[in-house]
């Protein structure tokens, strides 16, 4: 079974200050997927990122990139240039490959993001 | 464009009560999945469905049970509510093809089981 860890609870950001969450995981797998989602308070899941395990480029969506370490199963997210609209629970998930079937997520227990004005 | 759409918003139940959670999405999506987030732990998968008439049990299925009787739609059923389960259910919708894994979410259900 595969598990996420996201070690940091609760962090807070400065406005346009740059801030990075962390996130670790544990699998068997050589083929799997990592994603990056946003609860804000609305409660609504929005993807922020996507990485694919077999590409070495880290994946880049505008203010948000990923630092992505396959041997140390190390997955941080990147936010440059904090707004306030980035204030959210941020998930780390994981998937492995399964060709044509179903994609089901693990979910790591989430860390608040605060940014603050 | 209304992607995948949970009713009720909101629900109350005391224990022992049954109901039926429904999610339908417009997407054209394989694949369906239940989840549930309770604090501190994240989103935890309940059963999942890769299409029509086919169902598989996730991480936490016991006391649910789930209907897949058309592509659009994934209802989660609990028979005899039970305080634990209160908690926020997620419904949420992705293609089978490995390109467009990606899922998509409905806004969640709020259940309280008094």
């Amino acid at each position: 079974a595969q598990t996420v860890t996201q070690s940091q609870p609760e962090m807070s950001v400065q406005e346009a200050e740059t801030v990075t969450l962390s996130c670790t995981y544990d699998t068997s797998e050589n083929n799997y997927y990592l994603f990056w989602y946003k609860q804000p308070p609305s409660r609504q899941m929005i993807l922020v990122i996507r990485q694919e395990a077999y590409k070495q480029q880290n994946a880049t969506e505008n203010r948000f990139s990923v630092n992505f370490q396959k041997a140390a199963k190390s997955f941080s997210l990147k936010i440059s240039d904090s707004q306030l609209g980035d204030t959210a629970m941020y998930f780390c998930a994981f998937t492995p490959y399964s060709g044509a079937g179903s994609y089901q997520l693990t979910f790591g227990k989430g860390t608040k993001l605060s940014v603050i004005p | 464009n209304a992607g995948v759409t949970q009713t009720p918003k909101f629900q109350v139940l005391k224990t022992g009560q049954s109901m039926t959670l429904q999610c339908a999405q417009d997407m054209n999506h394989n694949s369906m999945y239940w989840y549930r987030q309770d604090p501190g732990m994240g989103l935890r998968l309940i059963y999942y469905s890769a299409s029509k008439g086919t169902t598989d049990k996730g991480e936490v299925p016991n006391g649910y049970n789930v209907s897949r009787l058309n592509k659009r739609e994934f209802s989660l059923r609990l028979e005899s509510a039970a305080p634990s389960q209160t908690s926020v259910y997620f419904c949420a919708s992705s293609m089978v093809t490995v390109a467009k894994n990606i899922q998509y979410f409905g806004a969640g259900t709020r259940l309280s089981v008094l």
